[in-house]
């Protein structure tokens, strides 16, 4: 199993440029999460899929978005890169809501 | 709303040395709590994870201890080895899926 895959692994935006970042797993984990992490902070939840088609908001969902049309796949959208988007997003994956999270690398995106 | 803190922020100790590793919360109304470990430019694994009603959970020479009452948890380490510098993050999570994350503790282990 590779686990949680995502990328890119590092990206350079403009202001107000879009992309998407990508998430995929393979263990058939319903639950699926995007975290940011800015430096010497604790992680923070932007949203979170308890299934293919059901997403929800996480504490800090302002300037993203995301869908969850299958099982394996939770992409994040920025649709208006702003500086303050600069941090390491991470993409978890569970089997249960009270399960043990599985983690991808990250992406390192820097908004200039 | 739960806060999570982790004291302190980072800690250099002499390989072979047996360690504890901090966490506290505000809010003993948690599902569980997970203790992880990140290393520079990598994703996060986890070590351990204490249900609710579990006083402690082990893993080798990792020992993780829950007491909601007084809102702390320890991450034990026994006998440190240098392959366990990282930061150490601690994260409880609350009946709406979410993880509250503490800032972690960068720890080093000196040969």
């Amino acid at each position: 199993n590779a686990g949680v895959t995502q990328t890119p692994k590092f990206r350079i935006l403009k202001i107000g440029q879009s992309m998407t970042l990508q998430c995929a797993q393979d263990m058939n984990h319903n639950y699926m999460y995007w975290y940011r992490q800015d430096p010497g902070m604790g992680l923070k939840l932007i949203y979170y899929s308890v299934g293919a088609g059901i997403t929800d908001k996480g504490e800090v969902p302002n300037g993203y978005n995301v869908s969850r049309s299958t099982t394996e796949d939770f992409p994040l959208r920025l649709e208006l890169a702003a500086p303050s988007q600069t941090s390491v997003y991470f993409c978890a994956s569970a089997q249960e809501s009270y399960n043990e999270q599985f983690f991808g690398p990250g992406t390192r995106l820097t908004v200039l | 709303k739960q806060e999570v803190t982790q004291i302190p922020a980072a800690l250099s100790v002499p390989e072979g040395e047996n360690l504890v590793l901090n966490c506290s919360f505000t809010d003993s109304a948690i599902y569980n709590l997970q203790w992880f470990r990140q290393d520079p430019g990598k994703g996060l694994t986890s070590l351990l994870l204490i249900q609710s009603s579990q006083r402690e959970q082990t893993s080798g020479r990792l020992n993780a201890s829950l007491d909601k009452s007084s809102g702390r948890s320890t991450l034990y380490i026994a006998a440190s080895q240098p392959g366990d510098s990282a930061t150490y993050l601690c994260a409880c999570q609350a009946s709406n899926y979410q993880l509250i994350w503490g800032a972690g503790t960068k720890l080093i282990i000196k040969p």
